[in-house]
């Protein structure tokens, strides 16, 4: 079983849809989670820190579930610029490589 | 501004050549780290250094190497003992073990010609 699984995608969702990102994890001892917007041919960069109580950036929400090991992300209203592949992070304190990160799910809004 | 500068952008290698790519921080993080990305696939570590003069073998370190003298530099060295060296490289930085997240350099992208 892969440390960090996500939907494979990809997703092609229509201007003003709202689409929701699913991820799962395998160690228990997982202490921070995020999300990552990689463009295509550029470096994944920070789109939001994953809390337990559940945080909102705008149109954008995250959810953790420590019990279920899961972490989800929920964009409504999406707009052509969300296209990109959405990287979901663990990060395991303690251990060298401390981020491990899914295989990413990619996202095309269509007008 | 402080950030994460990854040279050269573009970069071609002849088949059993050495090449380096560069990675200087001036974040003043303490951990860096370099990723090979290959097309459709997630982010696989090669190596990682927590410290100065310090650093560890990720996932697929074989065919790499690197060095760590300065706090701000962390070079990649592709050797020839890579055979499959084309893929887009990045480098990354931490402050905290990662804990508030990683900063990524905007990556080199290396192929074999």
């Amino acid at each position: 079983r892969k440390e960090v699984e996500q939907d494979p995608g990809p997703f092609n969702v229509p201007e003003g849809a709202t689409v929701a990102f699913n991820c799962t994890y395998s160690n228990s001892a997982s202490q921070s989670f995020f999300w990552y917007r990689q463009d295509c041919r550029k470096e994944p960069k920070l789109l939001m820190s994953v809390y337990s109580s559940g945080n909102e950036d705008g149109r954008f929400t995250a959810q953790l579930n420590r019990a279920s090991q899961y972490i989800s992300l929920l964009i409504r209203d999406s707009k052509l610029s969300d296209s990109a592949t959405y990287l979901c992070v663990v990060n395991i304190y303690n251990y060298g490589q401390n981020f491990v990160f899914g295989p990413g799910t990619r996202l095309s809004v269509l007008p | 501004d402080g950030g994460i500068t990854q040279s050269p952008k573009y970069l071609f290698r002849k088949e059993g050549q050495n090449v380096t790519l560069s990675c200087e921080q001036n974040l003043n993080h303490d951990a860096m780290y370099w990723y090979r990305q290959d097309p459709g696939q997630g982010l696989r570590l090669i190596y990682y250094s927590q410290i100065v003069n310090d650093f560890q073998k990720g996932d697929i370190a074989e065919g790499y190497s690197v060095s760590r003298e300065k706090k701000e530099s962390f070079p990649l060295t592709v050797t020839s003992a890579q055979k499959n060296p084309t893929a887009f490289y990045l480098c990354a930085s931490s402050i905290d073990q990662g804990a508030t997240g990683y900063t990524f350099g905007s990556g080199t992208r290396l192929t074999v010609v």
